[in-house]
């Protein structure tokens, strides 16, 4: 079946440490997004990418960082400049063009310890 | 630029009756309009998206919404609530001027009362 992968459901950091969410989609699409999740704030873009080897900031960046090296990988690292990473962490991927619905992921819980 | 307002963030009915889900939007170009539904902690599934084809739209569950262009509104109803229908619903605009990004509103938590 087709969809969009996120891995672990939950992850625990340490103060100072960085930790990669995984993102992987078998649905060929173009686009993938990065959402953070907070109570009450809806979703905020993190980091979003049109094509393979490219990406752009969203409007949370600070404290994150991607890579897209392949199509169908959008790898998602809280690094330990992001000061409040306990979050719901959603990964989104979409064909490219105006009228296309995005498809997400399960999510990722993580929770500083 | 473009921004969605969903005008409740909580909205409580008895099971068996209507459900209405506000939301108004902002697009400096045609948008496209979807409406997402989330249960707790998991991923977003998507329950009807307008695409300009009609402005009512109907989608799965039995969820329906009107796109009004005059009052840049996409309201989400049901005629009768179910207690499975507990969750918490988005409403994402993406327009057509720029890169696509779907951008959501805040969210409105939908609570049924037996």
């Amino acid at each position: 079946d087709g969809g969009i992968t996120q891995s672990p459901k939950y992850l625990f950091r340490k103060e100072g440490q960085n930790v990669t969410l995984s993102c992987e989609q078998n649905l060929n699409h173009d686009a993938m997004y990065w959402y953070r999740q907070d109570p009450g704030q809806g979703l905020r873009l993190i980091y979003y990418s049109q094509i393979v080897n490219d990406f752009q900031k969203g409007d949370i960046a600070e404290g994150y960082s991607v890579s897209r090296e392949k199509k169908e990988s959008f790898p998602l690292t809280v690094t330990s400049a992001q000061k409040n990473p306990t979050a719901f962490y959603l990964c989104a991927s979409r064909n490219r063009g105006r009228v296309t619905e995005a498809f997400f992921g399960q999510g990722t819980r993580l929770t500083v310890v | 630029a473009q921004s969605v307002t969903q005008l409740d963030s909580h909205v409580s009915v008895s099971e068996g009756t209507p459900v209405l889900l506000r939301c108004n939007y902002s697009s400096s170009y045609s948008p496209s309009l979807f409406w997402y539904v989330q249960h707790p902690n998991k991923g977003l599934q998507l329950l009807l998206k307008y695409t300009s084809a009609a402005t009512l739209v109907k989608g799965i569950n039995g969820f329906e919404a009107e796109f009004k262009k005059s009052e840049t509104s996409f309201h989400l109803t049901k005629p009768s609530a179910h207690m499975s229908d507990a969750a918490e619903y988005f409403c994402v605009v993406s327009d057509e001027g720029g890169s696509y990004i779907p951008t959501f509103g805040r969210g409105t938590s939908l609570i049924v009362h037996p």
